[in-house]
């Protein structure tokens, strides 16, 4: 049982190119979400999906795009990529169902110069 | 709107003492509660969570929290530090009365330095 994982680990980017930061996880969970942790910030939500076929914005949605084809998978689209995306990236999962925890992946560390 | 504070950027103990990690939320209805570990370069590891039934949660690794209701507040205690569990801890509350994609908050972290 892998739980959750993402790639790549590490990521460096010039401002302006686009990429796709992987997620998958394999515990069958419905609900998946993706965060970026900043210095002092905690994690911020930025995409979520509630079932496959079935996604919404977090707290800080812009500039990224999410689909969700299948349970398994829940990939992260940068769109053309800023500084200010510089940051970690962590993918979650989690149990449909009240008061669950969820399951977060090693994360990946992107810089956009 | 809710919210979670963990009011001490760095907490520092000797190993052996005994060591809490604050937080303190504000949500509008009833809180779920939930304590996550992160290692260096690691994910995050949930420790312990409070739903309902018994304040005093007790978790993995030794740790334990307590759910106190008047002052919102939701610690995480150690009785005996190890160096090992020198890490970033986090806080985090979820409002159930709330969305799903608006109902998870989590703290701005606390980093836990134990002293040989």
């Amino acid at each position: 049982n892998a739980g959750v994982t993402q790639t790549p680990k590490f990521q460096v980017l010039k401002t302006g190119q686009s990429m796709t930061l992987q997620c998958a996880q394999d515990m069958n969970h419905e609900y998946m979400s993706w965060y970026r942790q900043d210095p002092g910030m905690g994690l911020r939500l930025i995409h979520y999906s509630v079932g496959a076929g079935i996604t919404d914005q977090g707290e800080v949605p812009n500039g990224y795009n999410v689909s969700r084809s299948t349970t398994e998978d829940f990939p992260l689209r940068l769109l053309s990529a800023a500084p200010s995306q510089t940051s970690v990236y962590f993918c979650a999962s989690e149990a449909g169902g009240r008061g669950n925890e969820q399951f977060f992946g090693p994360g990946t560390r992107l810089t956009v110069l | 709107a809710q919210s979670v504070a963990q009011p001490e950027d760095q907490v520092n103990v000797a190993e052996g003492n005994p060591l809490t990690v604050k937080c303190t939320y504000s949500v509008s209805g009833n809180p779920y509660l939930f304590w996550y570990v992160q290692y260096p370069n690691r994910g995050l590891q949930f420790l312990l969570k409070y739903i309902t039934g018994d304040n005093l949660v007790k978790g993995s690794y030794g740790f334990e929290a307590e759910f106190n209701k008047s002052q919102t507040s939701f610690h995480l205690k150690k009785p005996s530090a190890l160096v090992s569990d020198s890490a970033l801890y986090f806080c985090a509350v979820r409002d159930m009365m709330r969305g799903y994609g608006q109902n998870f908050v989590f703290g701005p972290g606390t980093r836990l330095s134990v002293l040989p």
